[in-house]
């Protein structure tokens, strides 16, 4: 398989459940993003992992917690979520310096929380 | 009020007809990118401008960099209905790391047979 891969594509939880997004990249890059994209808002850079460290934390609440074993899997372990955390989850790989080349994104996680 | 401002919101248009998307800033950008996102998809990068008043051409599309480095715009010749879908500018806010990308809200575009 290549490009960016994400399962499930579609997920429906309860506040009091717990779940994971898996997100994996066949393209060689070293960055990884989550990204959250909402009806009514931009999309919203969460994490950034460079070379499975974590570079960036957009004051994500601590209901989302991510993971980054190796540069080629990304995880969003979720937990005691809320109504409004409903919207499609994107992940997206690149080289660390993003540069002319971009980001490459996975077709997303549309996540509902009832 | 969004850091990377685009409009129109929405355009529907007919096959054919030209159309110019805009994104705007208060902000200078290192470089700005584009992406097209299609319905249950990720975004997809388009292009990257780096030059201030800088022009590149993809095919149908011209996208330019403002000369100030603070706006870009989008046009697209004769469109067709492939050129459906939700048009992103993105770039690196303020000195941030080149892949701390942030996104304006969004063009959807419709193209009519």
């Amino acid at each position: 398989e290549t490009g960016v891969t994400q399962t499930p594509r579609h997920l429906v939880m309860g506040m009091t459940n717990k779940k994971s997004l898996k997100c994996e990249q066949h393209l060689g890059h070293n960055a990884m993003y989550w990204y959250k994209q909402s009806a009514k808002k931009p999309l919203e850079l969460m994490f950034v992992y460079n070379f499975k460290e974590q570079t960036e934390n957009n004051s994500v609440p601590s209901r989302f917690s991510p993971e980054c074993p190796n540069s080629s899997h990304l995880f969003l372990h979720l937990h005691t979520l809320q109504p409004e955390d409903s919207a499609l989850y994107l992940c997206a790989s690149s080289h660390p310096g993003n540069g002319g080349e971009g980001q490459f994104f996975g077709p997303g996680t549309r996540l509902t929380v009832l | 009020t969004q850091l990377l401002e685009q409009s129109p919101q929405f355009l529907s248009i007919q096959e054919g007809e030209n159309l110019t998307v805009y994104c705007n800033s208060s902000s200078v950008f290192s470089s700005l990118q584009w992406y097209r996102q299609e319905p249950g998809e990720g975004p997809v990068l388009l292009v990257t401008v780096v030059t201030g008043g800088e022009v590149k051409k993809l095919k149908r599309l011209t996208f330019q960099f403002g000369d100030a480095r603070k706006d870009s715009s989008l046009h697209i010749t004769a469109a067709q209905p492939g050129d459906t879908g939700l048009y992103l500018c993105a770039g690196p806010f303020q000195g941030a790391a080149g892949n701390k990308l942030t996104f304006g809200g969004g063009t959807r575009v419709l193209v009519k047979p």
